[in-house]
């Protein structure tokens, strides 16, 4: 089974900050790769697809790289709606999640 | 508008058994693989299953495997998960999605609680 672990856990940041979120798989996935943002009771919604696509509709401010095994997603310039659990997906060999990234107000 | 729609969750006993549905609108059902993903209480996301377009094909977690059922019928637009043997730990709320890079849209969800 393919293993995806994000880093960090949590993140503190200000509205403005450059923020950068990774995503490790414990093998290759090519570049099947997506990125989710979920806010506390709502379901998750797609940022990025094929690592670095952005979904229709998504701010330009967030931005997805990498292949292979490490895959990074970036919000250049964070904004009062950014506050929110963020997720990666691999679907390369079936589906795992990471354990996602919390984005906190500093 | 694009929207999926769950239902069937609810309070079961250990080793009890319960369906979930999830109605599709606005998108050509048919022409997509769909997937349920769960998540527990306070926890991350986990993926469940998903079926291919016409049903041939269909995945598990291992977790799962010989206790949930993932089926659709294309003329009602619907997905179903059919969960037996169900466990504490399958305590979680449960999400259809459209699977087609990346999951997108996603139901509203539908809470499965597995307590005595």
């Amino acid at each position: 089974d393919i293993q995806m672990t994000q880093s960090p856990s949590t993140l503190s940041a200000s509205v403005g900050d450059r923020v950068t979120i990774t995503c490790r798989a414990s093998q290759s996935i090519s570049s099947c790769l997506a990125w989710y943002q979920q806010k506390p009771g709502k379901a998750p919604k797609l940022l990025i697809y094929d690592a670095s696509s952005l979904e229709s509709g998504v701010p330009s401010r967030f931005s997805g790289s990498g292949s292979g095994t490490e895959f990074t997603l970036t919000i250049s310039s964070l904004q009062p709606d950014d506050f929110a659990t963020y997720y990666c997906q691999q679907c390369n060999s079936y589906s795992t999640f990471g354990q996602g990234t919390k984005v906190e107000i500093k | 508008e694009v929207q999926l729609v769950e239902s069937g969750g609810g309070l079961v006993q250990p080793g009890g058994s319960l369906r979930l549905s999830c109605a599709a609108s606005g998108i050509t059902f048919s022409s997509y693989w769909m997937s349920w993903v769960r998540q527990a209480p306070g926890k991350g996301l986990e993926w469940v299953a998903n079926i291919k377009q016409d049903g041939s094909e269909k995945y598990y977690v291992d977790s799962v495997k010989g206790r949930f059922t993932i089926s659709r019928d294309n003329a009602k637009n619907s997905l179903y998960l059919q969960m037996n043997s169900l466990r504490a730990e399958d305590t979680a709320v449960y999400y259809c999605a459209r699977d087609s890079s990346g999951y997108e849209p996603w139901g509203q969800g539908t809470l499965v609680t597995v307590s005595s």
